[in-house]
């Protein structure tokens, strides 16, 4: 299996533009969670889905962020407008269907997203 | 609400010589606990896992933890590091009815001298 998938790697953009963040879970999990990492705050959960419906999205700092998942093998994060303070490593990550409560979450490789 | 505390920033070991990183958590119920490490520019990767049953658990790359109810620890431990093992490490939580909320710590820097 390729693994959690994130696209792009590197983002540089300025204050004001429009940013999205791009996922491809691994085939046949239908949990998907976005983080966010940066030194201050640590690393922490935005929001996740569950069979592609948001579940929890507590995590998600302003309406500027936005996230969506129109189908099991595709999920963005938007920032609109984007501003320095967004500057971040971004996660994804995936988990199957916890039958038994067991089941983990593999992380991409991450998008570190720089806002000037 | 879950915590997770890992009260060691950085450590610095050297090669061939034993590792324990500290995590303390915060939890009512039985929890999930994990340990994920993290290399520079890169994901985190799942070392280990514990549910449930014995509760020194063993992991990839020669790592091993063990839970502790009595003083809501699992500590991570390795016996001989390489420099291979220099990175990040984190401790996370999650309640036991569907582990979808981890709360992660903050992080243990670890580097390696020879």
């Amino acid at each position: 299996d390729a693994g959690v998938i994130q696209s792009p790697r590197h983002e540089v953009t300025e204050m004001g533009q429009e940013v999205t963040l791009r996922c491809k879970p691994i085939s046949g999990h239908d949990y998907l969670f976005w983080y966010r990492q940066t030194m201050m705050r640590g690393l922490e959960l935005l929001i996740y889905f569950n069979n592609n419906v948001p579940i929890d999205d507590s995590g998600m700092p302003e309406d500027r962020f936005s996230a969506k998942m129109p189908n099991a093998s595709f999920s963005t994060l938007k920032i609109q407008p984007s501003e320095p303070r967004d500057s971040a490593v971004y996660f994804c990550a995936s988990r199957g269907l916890a039958k038994t409560s067991t089941d983990t979450q593999y992380f991409g490789p991450g998008t570190r997203l720089t806002v000037l | 609400a879950q915590s997770v505390t890992q009260p060691d920033i950085h450590i610095t070991v050297s090669e061939g010589a034993s590792l324990e990183l500290r995590c303390n958590y915060s939890y009512g119920a039985t929890p999930y606990l994990f340990w994920y490490v993290q290399s520079p520019g890169q994901g985190l990767q799942l070392l280990l896992k514990y549910f449930s049953g014995d509760t020194l658990v063993q992991g990839i790359k020669g790592f091993e933890a063990e839970f502790k109810r009595s003083q809501s620890s699992f500590n991570l431990r390795k016996p001989s590091v390489h420099w291979s093992d220099a990175a990040e490490y984190f401790c996370a939580v999650a309640s036991w009815r569907g582990n979808e909320k981890l709360t992660f710590g903050t992080g243990t820097r670890l580097t390696i001298i020879p």
